[in-house]
């Protein structure tokens, strides 16, 4: 079935600092790839996502590229801010699953002034 | 737009109890709404999947008669949990899937309801 591994936390950094969390999944054939983000006691706000192989999301800094030949989809940024400090979940959305996600485990991000 | 609210955002309740939990689309009609567990510093369980008009499909696992929903209307479904024991509490989180437009099939989540079972 579809799985989706993400880097094990928590990930500490100081400002401005360069981010990669990484993400591999398994499934069949070509899903859809997201990462989500969630603050703390809220719920998830999507954060970016790709639909195809080579595809690039990016949004508010962070980028991730669908990499058909790793299956992998890692999460960047290149200068983190205090304010990113939340749990990141990247998840994926089989082509025959309909709109059912498979979330991955989450990695929370701390980043100090 | 795809604005997705819960209510309560949180509760606390006596075991034994039966607590409701609302989940609505504000701006957009879904046909398909999903709820999910989540315990501490972990992931989200998918619970069920519910269409509007029809029986819920819940996941392996998960007792459907501890967990009723009902998703009666294209914008709200509600998760009851009954006879609530401590081992129930939890945050509970909604999503839903847009019925018609750009982003069709996308999920949009709810911020979560914390329960507390005392």
């Amino acid at each position: 079935g579809d799985s989706v591994t993400q880097m094990e936390g928590p990930v500490t950094l100081s400002e401005e600092a360069f981010l990669t969390i990484n993400c591999t999944y398994t499934a069949t054939g070509y899903p859809s790839l997201f990462w989500y983000v969630q603050y703390p006691g809220e719920g998830l706000q999507l954060l970016l996502k790709a639909t195809k192989a080579d595809d690039k999301g990016s949004n508010k800094g962070f980028e991730a590229t669908y990499r058909k030949e790793t299956t992998s989809f890692h999460l960047e940024k290149g200068s983190v801010q205090v304010s990113d400090s939340a749990v990141y979940f990247c998840a994926l959305r089989g082509r025959t699953s309909g709109s059912r996600l498979t979330f991955g485990e989450g990695t929370q991000l701390t980043v100090n002034p | 737009g795809a604005v997705v609210s819960q209510h309560p955002s949180w509760v606390i309740c006596k075991s034994g109890t039966s607590v409701k939990i609302e989940c609505r689309s504000l701006d957009f009609q879904a046909t398909t709404m999903f709820w999910y567990r989540q315990f501490p510093k972990q992931s989200l369980m998918l619970m069920a999947t519910s269409n509007e008009g029809s029986k819920a499909t819940y996941e392996q696992g998960v007792e459907k008669d501890k967990f009723l929903i009902n998703h009666a209307s294209l914008t709200l479904s509600t998760l009851t949990v009954t006879s609530a024991h401590p081992e129930d509490s939890s945050f509970y989180i909604c999503s839903a899937r847009a019925a018609q437009g750009v982003v069709i099939n996308e999920q949009f989540f709810g911020p979560g309801t914390r329960l507390t079972v005392l």
